[in-house]
Parts: structure tokens; C-alpha cells; sequence
């Protein structure tokens, strides 16, 4: 079975500062990974996502993560805090393998920018 | 555009009653999910289905009950055996297996009075 861990249920930052929001993952093999957001209210939106290939991958709003097999890691950053950054982050893993495995989630890092 | 649209976004119910959340897509996906999400509690999956006719119980299944009779609807009804349902539920579709993610609705917030 696979799980996810997201280290730290709120983390806060000063607008400007790195965005470091941490992602572990256990699963058996390599898996698709996955970075959402959400804002108050709202549904969840991708971020970006792993699959394959180039392990740094890039996404929307500045944020990028990158995939670290031997720590089974996939943590997500953004070099300089918006205020416009503050919502709730979910990593997320999917097997890559056949059967009916969707995706697990970690429980969200509400994310908070000092100004 | 192709998304997924879930209505009411806010829904108020009484004790005893059952309230039925609306969850409709149009990007021809297979699978559709229905998560409940409490503060601090991340998502917690209550039904899924990834064909028409057809739906497996997730996590957190007591209290509720859907339907899949077509490809683009997957309604979940909170029935008053539900005992805590004031809650934030989402409604997800995804093209089925691999590395496809999840599309989200915008979610329902339903409260009991």
C-alpha cells in the first residue's frame, strides 16, 4: 500500500522568502506523483505533476519540485513567497502499475506568507 | 470549456434529512470520486466508480450512498444516518489509470441546522 507524509501541517514563510513545503512518499516502485492546491473554498488545482523522465519538473505559479528517488522524496518550492501563494498543498501518489489504484493523499500543508 | 461542475455550493440540512450533493463532468472521464474534507483531516474518500453502473465504498462510506447511472453523473446522497455530515465534500473525475491525475470540482459546503 502506498502512503504519503507531508512534514508539518502549517508552515509559515515572509513574502520574498523560499517556499520549501516537504513531501515523502512509500511505495514499492517509482510512482506518478503529484502537487495540488487549494484555496479557501475551492476545489483542489494540479500544480504540476511526475511521471517520467526529468525528475525536477516545473509547474504553475512559480512552483517546482523535484523527484528524489533514493530519499523518496518530493518536495515542492518556490524561490520567492507571494502573498498570493497562502492556501493548502496536497501531495499526492498514483502506482504505476495495473489495477484500480487512484490516488493517495498526504493531509495538506496550510501554507501562511508573513508580510 | 470541459470541467466539472458540483452544485449546490452551499447547502443547509436538518437533522433527519437526506440531502442529495450534485457532481456532473464533461471531459469524458471514466472514474469519479466523492471525498469529504474536515479541517486538519485532509481528504477522506467516501465512494468512488470507475464505470457507469458500478461504485466501490472508500474510507469513510456509512451514511452515504450513490449512483452512477450515467458516464457524466455521480451523485452522493447524505443520508440522516450520517451522523456528523457538516463537512466540505469534493468531487473528482480522472481519465482512469496512469498518470492522470484528478480534476476537482469547486466543492458543495453543507451544514446541518
Amino acid at each position: 500500500a502506498q502512503s504519503v507524509t507531508q512534514l508539518g501541517s502549517h508552515v509559515s514563510v515572509s513574502e520574498g522568502a523560499l517556499v520549501l513545503l516537504r513531501c515523502n512518499y512509500s511505495s514499492s516502485v517509482p510512482p506518478y506523483l503529484f502537487w495540488y492546491v487549494q484555496y479557501p473554498n475551492q476545489g483542489l488545482q494540479l500544480l504540476l505533476k511526475y511521471t517520467t523522465g526529468a525528475t525536477l519538473v516545473k509547474g504553475i505559479n512559480g512552483f517546482e519540485a523535484e523527484f528524489k528517488k533514493s530519499e523518496t522524496s518530493f518536495h515542492l518550492t518556490k524561490p520567492s513567497a507571494h502573498m498570493s501563494d497562502a492556501a493548502e498543498y496536497f501531495c499526492a501518489v498514483r502506482g504505476t502499475g495495473g489495477g484500480a489504484d487512484g490516488l493517495t493523499f498526504g493531509k495538506g500543508t496550510h501554507l501562511i506568507i508573513q508580510p | 470549456d470541459g470541467g466539472i461542475t458540483q452544485s449546490p455550493k452551499y447547502l443547509f440540512r436538518k437533522e433527519g434529512q437526506n440531502v442529495t450533493l450534485s457532481c456532473e463532468q464533461n471531459l469524458n472521464h471514466d472514474a469519479m470520486y466523492w471525498y469529504r474534507q474536515d479541517p486538519g483531516q485532509g481528504l477522506r474518500l467516501i465512494y468512488y466508480s470507475q464505470i457507469v453502473n458500478d461504485f466501490q465504498k472508500g474510507d469513510i462510506a456509512e451514511g452515504y450512498s450513490v449512483s452512477r447511472e450515467k458516464k457524466e453523473s455521480f451523485p452522493l446522497t447524505v443520508t440522516s444516518a450520517q451522523k456528523n455530515p457538516t463537512a466540505f465534500y469534493l468531487c473528482a473525475s480522472s481519465p482512469g489509470q496512469g498518470a492522470n491525475g484528478y480534476t476537482f470540482g469547486s466543492g458543495t459546503r453543507l451544514t446541518v441546522v
